[in-house]
């Protein structure tokens, strides 16, 4: 059983508001990331980080915006929220690059 | 992603009949090639990987096989159960390590 936990799960918002989606894991993994599912399925990366003070935009754009200032916890920030931000966002930590990805159960933000 | 690409798109067995599904990719360095099942309202889990230097690993009633000259690779899956509807993602990592997936097949077992 994997321990990462995202919340909130589900969140309506209005336009134009500041969201911050929370994950953290108790794995003690370096590298998280945080991944956006479109309603077609696909996984896109958006952002993710390899430890500590490090983060990388991923290969889809993204408006928003993440930091790690501590190893469990990887925080996705939207400064002002639009309706083209909704959608499933999904948080994810390895402890190898080449291995086991481990996911949230992911938060479904909807804006209105 | 455009790196992977992943069909069908979504796919209807018979309950005990076997399910495969094929994806390709475009980086010949991409050396570890991993296919996560998600269920409705949780996150992908991983449930079988395989790595280069293999051609064709098992486990269970689920086996994935590795075309490294074709660039394809693909997930049976024998005998199968209710419990294995879901949505199925191949990935494979490109560029610096990061994981590039598919776009998703999803598997509907009728009883």
């Amino acid at each position: 059983e994997a321990d990462i936990y995202q919340t909130p799960r589900y969140l309506v918002i209005g336009t134009g508001k500041k969201i911050t989606l929370e994950c953290s894991q108790t794995m003690g993994h370096d590298k998280m990331y945080w991944y956006q599912q479109d309603p077609g399925m696909e996984l896109h990366l958006i952002h993710y980080s390899y430890g500590v003070n490090s983060t990388e935009k991923g290969d889809l754009s993204s408006e928003s915006t993440v930091s790690r200032i501590r190893t469990e916890h990887f925080p996705l920030t939207l400064e002002s929220a639009r309706p083209s931000h909704t959608s499933q966002y999904l948080c994810a930590s390895s402890e190898f690059t080449l291995g086991e990805l481990f996911f949230g159960e992911g938060s479904r933000l909807t804006v209105l | 992603g455009e790196n992977v690409e992943q069909h069908p798109s979504t796919l209807s067995v018979q309950e005990g009949d076997s399910a495969v599904i094929k994806c390709t990719y475009s980086d010949s360095a991409s050396n570890y090639f991993p296919w996560y099942k998600q269920e409705l309202g949780k996150g992908p889990q991983l449930i079988i990987d395989i790595r280069s230097n293999v051609g064709e690993k098992k486990d269970q009633r689920i086996a994935v096989t590795l075309n490294k000259t074709a660039k394809h690779f693909s997930l049976h899956i024998t005998e199968t159960q209710p419990e294995d509807s879901a949505v199925y993602f191949c990935a494979a990592i490109i560029g610096d390590y990061k994981l590039s997936f598919g776009a998703g097949t999803t598997v509907t077992v009728r009883a």
